[in-house]
């Protein structure tokens, strides 16, 4: 079962900064925390992950609170082929590649 | 390098028809999920292979199984066709599914509908 909260929609102005907010207050020690997007009809494309410290890539950056309950994803500069579905979730390294997807966040970036 | 390839792209299975579906995974990689997606359940793990062996299993009937080959490809079957079996079937793969970095690369899917 998905272990994340993460609001339904969010609405991004193109070339603004899209922040995606996630709690994951029951996280464990070794779970890690992933991003994926689903743009529509398309497969799932992985973004970033994290275990405590921030990250970034080419792609994003992962913001984890220093507590580990809750993190955001930061589009720095979003463009309107970012409009997808985020997922944010959390698992345990070295088990297998089960993936359990929550609903995720409906983000439009808005001309 | 060639991405995960999902074949058919599209299939049409009347209610308690049995369906076979593809996946090829990237070259190198070794293990390979599937998912369902639905617009009422969004998606779910179904079950993971690696090295011709499930490894992980999602909380699905035994109508839903599937089978690795020795060169990775993965099939997976549907028998007894439901009408809430329609929805669209995603395979992943990743190189090995161990240790801390599990990126795995989504294929297109195959939308199934059963009629």
């Amino acid at each position: 079962d998905a272990k994340t909260t993460q609001p339904p929609s969010m609405d991004c102005a193109e070339g603004r900064a899209a922040n995606l907010p996630c709690n994951h207050s029951t996280i464990s020690g070794n779970e890690y925390v992933y991003w994926y997007r689903q743009i529509h009809s398309q497969g799932p494309q992985y973004i970033i992950h994290g275990l405590k410290n921030n990250e970034t890539n080419e792609m994003a950056s992962l913001i984890i609170t220093e507590d580990r309950k809750s993190s955001t994803l930061i589009l720095p500069h979003a463009t309107l082929r970012d409009t997808a579905v985020y997922y944010c979730i959390v698992r345990p390294a070295g088990t297998g590649n089960q993936f359990y997807f929550g609903t995720g966040t409906s983000l439009t970036v808005i001309p | 390098k060639a991405g995960v390839t999902q074949t058919p792209r599209y299939l049409i299975k009347t209610r308690g028809q049995q369906v076979t579906l593809s996946c090829s995974p990237i070259s190198g990689h070794r293990s390979v999920s599937w998912y369902q997606q639905t617009p009422g359940q969004g998606l779910q793990f179904l079950f993971e292979y690696f090295s011709e062996t499930q490894r992980n299993k999602g909380n699905f009937p035994g109508r839903f199984s599937g089978r690795q080959f020795s060169n990775s490809r993965s099939e997976m079957n549907v028998s007894t066709l439901e009408l809430g079996d329609s929805a669209l079937y995603l395979c992943a793969s990743s190189l090995t599914g161990q240790g801390t970095y599990n990126e795995q690369f989504f294929g297109p899917g195959t939308r199934l509908t059963v009629l």
